[in-house]
């Protein structure tokens, strides 16, 4: 695609559901970075992916948060058992190479846990 | 470890005024800088970068200049529009630390009433 694509859009959750959201990157880029916008608040880093592999997950908040990247491509992050703190917004973005210099930011994933 | 500082806002102005917003940075080594703008409803677009000290990035009648001697990067156009109402992210880039996502200011939400 033209840009980096994220769903759903929106998401509402109860308390203690499992939630995936999913990022498609640019064709071609092999870095891949979630990041978490709460209200008010900056961005959050949560994970990079160079190819498959994460060497970075320092920003993930806890073990009930989990991400995997495909083929170089597709990546799913996971909240398991979520918690009214996880409303935010997630963004996904892609950048050509490792080192990022530009990255390209998706429209995110509001999600809001009842 | 490595910090974004934004002003805060919201920053009201009249349009054609003159806009400054503050950036100061901490890095550990020697960072790449941006600022990002996300308008309302929208990603993350990129709106302009510096990659060494006194390089000037500009785009859309935005500059911002990488002072190293006082960490800072301010964003400054001449005469806003209403169309440059958004939410402005300060954020750099310091591969030295092996941390390849971008750190990010909390944004400042610049609204520009006609």
């Amino acid at each position: 695609g033209a840009g980096v694509s994220q769903s759903p859009s929106n998401k509402v959750t109860e308390k203690g559901k499992d939630v995936e959201l999913r990022c498609d990157p640019i064709s071609g880029h092999t870095a891949l970075y979630w990041y978490r916008q709460s209200l008010g608040q900056g961005l959050e880093f949560l994970i990079y992916f160079q190819g498959n592999s994460a060497p970075d997950k320092s920003g993930l908040p806890s073990d009930r948060f989990s991400a995997e990247r495909t083929g170089g491509s597709v990546s799913t992050l996971t909240i398991q058992r979520t918690q009214q703190e996880d409303s935010a917004v997630y963004l996904c973005a892609s950048s050509p190479a490792a080192g990022v210099t530009e990255a390209f930011f998706g429209q995110g994933t509001r999600l809001t846990v009842v | 470890g490595d910090s974004v500082t934004q002003m805060e806002g919201p920053v009201t102005l009249s349009e054609e005024a003159f806009l400054t917003i503050n950036c100061t940075y901490t890095a550990t080594g020697y960072p790449s800088l941006f600022w990002y703008v996300q308008y309302p409803g929208e990603g993350l677009q990129l709106l302009l970068k510096a990659t060494k000290a006194d390089d000037k990035g500009s785009n859309k009648g935005f500059e911002a200049t990488y002072r190293k001697e006082t960490t800072s990067f301010h964003l400054e156009k001449g005469s806003v529009q209403v169309s440059d109402s958004a939410v402005y992210f300060c954020a750099l880039s310091d591969p030295d630390t092996g941390r390849r996502a971008l750190t990010f200011g909390s944004g400042t939400r610049l609204q520009v009433q006609p």
